[in-house]
């Protein structure tokens, strides 16, 4: 069954390092998301991305962060500058246009940051 | 903005039936998700309503009432391996495209 995969699957950066997080969604998904989760704590939305443009962002996505479709296959985020508060696991979901009026997010497993 | 309020856990006993929770505030209300999440893992989708009524897929069902912004998910048969997070979450289109926000979570521990 097709999945979205991320990379690394856990990566530890010092604090203002810049990090890239890497993501292959689904091959026929047009959607493209950027979630994080603080451990124990809820889902949060960071962006969406549609057509090579960011369609949506949170509060949380300032100038630090920044996503790029850099070619066909591969969705990156990218934080500039890393802070301690920015520890997180950061999922990549993806959707079709059928999935997306269903509601449904197709996750990958996750890269979990740790800012020392 | 956007709110979702949901119990931040629930316990029952194997076999029994569950319902949690989910109200809503959000402006550009397109649809209410739910979606199971084990410790350690990716959130997985479970069903959506996007028209109020009741949404059955196995042993889970999810219903929606759009005038009072209020939904739940009832899990039947209660097996150990349910015991996770479920999130509810709205699908949202306010200023520009679609986006999914999530509520804090509900944590379902399953005794035997």
């Amino acid at each position: 069954e097709p999945e979205v995969t991320q990379t690394p699957s856990h990566q530890v950066t010092q604090m203002g390092q810049e990090v890239i997080l890497r993501c292959v969604p689904i091959s026929n998904h047009l959607y493209f998301y950027w979630y994080r989760q603080i451990l124990g704590q809820k889902v949060e939305f960071l962006v969406s991305f549609y057509n090579n443009e960011i369609s949506e962002k949170s509060e949380i996505f300032d100038d630090q962060f920044s996503v790029e479709r850099p070619d066909g296959s591969n969705f990156t985020l990218k934080i500039r500058s890393t802070k301690l508060e920015d520890s997180a696991m950061y999922f990549c979901a993806s959707t079709t246009v059928e999935t997306t009026n269903t509601g449904e997010l197709f996750f990958g497993e996750g890269s979990r940051l740790t800012v020392l | 903005g956007q709110s979702l309020e949901q119990p931040s856990e629930v316990t029952a006993v194997e076999g029994a039936i569950v319902q949690i929770n989910c109200t809503y505030q959000t402006s550009g209300f397109y649809g209410l998700s739910w979606y199971q999440q084990h410790d350690g893992g990716a959130p997985t989708f479970l069903s959506y309503n996007a028209l109020d009524g009741l949404e059955e897929t196995g042993r889970f069902s999810s219903f929606l009432s759009r005038s009072d912004s209020y939904g739940y998910l009832l899990l039947q048969e209660l097996q150990m391996k349910d015991s996770a997070s479920y999130f509810c979450a709205v699908r949202d289109r306010s200023t520009g495209g679609f986006k999914t926000i999530f509520g804090a979570g509900t944590r379902l521990f399953v005794k035997a």
